[in-house]
């Protein structure tokens, strides 16, 4: 299957910007997606990506997806408490999303 | 109810007992996982089924089933527990069954084998 790769933790002081970096090796991968877990809860859709697009901003986060190098990235502009939370990158195969270990941020107030 | 109930939050169970986790969903989604999630490994597919009456393999399948007797809900069962399946359980659904549709997970069942 494919493999999607994270490092596992990343710390930051509450107001710099937080950039998750996700590598994965499906070439044919239509959609890369992030997603957040909360501590006791699921995942929680944050937002996704189509294959075809170089970047898309959603408020404080920017994706930004080089298909030639297999790398995505999420980016959180002035990062908050509240955004303390582990976010996993995962990838669109046949019949199944292929999740990263996840990256446990840490926001420093 | 409202999106994805699993049901028991967490269980401690001694090897060898059968088990059954409860998946339901009100959102009548044709597709619905299950996932386990271990430090270090993230999540991983154990089955899913991409509408009723049907269910797959997903990449770690041996030791579970699952059933899909209807839209709402989808157990699942282990036969007979070992340790190794100390984890934390997902259940998930997305509508239409495709990887480009978003999924929706429930809270989590925190299975302990002794």
């Amino acid at each position: 299957g494919e493999d999607v790769e994270q490092s596992l933790f990343l710390s930051v002081r509450e107001g710099d910007s937080s950039v998750i970096n996700c590598t994965y090796t499906d070439s044919s991968s239509t959609y890369l997606y992030w997603y957040k877990q909360e501590p006791g809860a699921g995942l929680q859709l944050l937002t996704y990506i189509f294959s075809n697009m170089d970047m898309k901003q959603d408020q404080r986060l920017t994706v930004l997806l080089n298909k030639k190098d297999k790398h995505l990235s999420l980016r959180i502009a002035d990062t908050q408490t509240g955004d303390s939370a582990i976010y996993f990158c995962a990838s669109a195969g046949a019949n199944n999303l292929f999740f990263g270990t996840g990256t446990r941020l840490t926001v420093i107030p | 109810i409202a999106g994805i109930t699993q049901a028991p939050t967490s269980q401690i169970l001694a090897a060898g007992r059968r088990m059954t986790l409860r998946c339901t969903q009100d959102m009548r989604h044709n597709a619905m996982y299950w996932y386990r999630q271990d430090l270090g490994l993230g999540l991983r597919l154990i089955h899913y089924s991409n509408t009723a009456g049907t269910t797959g393999k997903g990449e770690v399948p041996d030791g579970y089933s699952v059933s899909r007797a209807n839209t709402d809900d989808f157990p699942l069962t282990l036969a007979s527990a070992v340790p190794s399946q100390t984890s934390v359980y997902f259940c998930a659904s997305s509508d239409g069954g495709k990887p480009n549709s978003p999924l929706h997970f429930g809270n989590g069942t925190r299975l302990t084998v002794t």
